[in-house]
């Protein structure tokens, strides 16, 4: 059963920094693509940042780049997003997922999210 | 970056076809993918490439698309189905995902 499970999300100052994680299990890791989708209260989903099985392969939505980084972690089965300079509108769930076997980005099994708030 | 569009919100009775719409220039050349979410929870996928059904899904819901628009179906909705809706694709050039704003379905 494919498992992915987000951590570190939390209240963090506007400009500071975070990182998330998702431990993921059931499948093999690096054969697939994976992605970070958010979701603001009461809003809708925005798809924000993908990476390729192998990791040398990344990809941002303009809202994010240059702040968030993906990484991940094949040996340790766990994918990563470093989050820096935050921004109020940053606040969001958000979610990782793993990506379908035909598409680079479209998420098919997802997280239960992690809770990111920036506020002073 | 482009934009998908949807409805806010779509009402049916129980038993009664629901159709939510999608549109975007880049359908004309991309996939649409769609994706159910309840409240307080994470989101489901309903529909892949356009027009196919993952395991676990019901018959009564189906795709098309006819770029620029895609349409999601739900044939004889049913109470259970009632929640947000949202279409998905990528940009033309393969750099990035999109999510459309969603609609929310109301059965009742």
């Amino acid at each position: 059963e494919v498992q992915l499970s987000e951590s570190g999300g939390g209240l963090v100052q506007p400009g500071g920094s975070l990182r998330l994680s998702c431990a993921a299990s059931g499948f093999t890791f690096g054969s697939y693509a994976m992605t970070w989708v958010r979701q603001a209260p009461g809003k809708g989903l925005e798809w924000v940042s993908g990476v390729s099985g192998s990791g040398d392969s990344t990809y941002y939505a303009d809202s994010v780049k240059g702040r968030f980084t993906v990484s991940r972690d094949n040996s340790r089965n766990t994918l990563y997003l470093q989050l820096n300079s935050l921004r109020a509108e940053d606040t969001a769930i958000y979610y990782c997922a793993r990506v379908l076997d035909t598409s680079k980005f479209m998420p098919n099994y997802w997280g239960q999210g992690t809770l990111v708030t920036v506020s002073s | 970056s482009y934009e998908l569009t949807q409805p806010p919100s779509v009402s049916v009775s129980p038993g009664q076809t629901a159709r939510i719409t999608c549109s975007g220039d880049v359908l004309a050349k991309k996939y649409a993918y769609w994706y159910q979410q309840k409240s307080g929870r994470a989101p489901v996928l309903v529909i892949y490439e356009d027009t196919k059904r993952p395991s676990g899904i019901p018959e009564r819901f189906s795709g098309s698309n006819s770029g620029p628009m895609a349409t999601l179906t739900i044939s004889g909705a049913q109470v259970e189905d009632e929640a947000d809706y949202y279409c998905c694709s990528t940009d033309s050039s393969g750099n990035y995902g999109v999510f459309g704003g969603g609609t929310k379905v109301t059965v009742l």
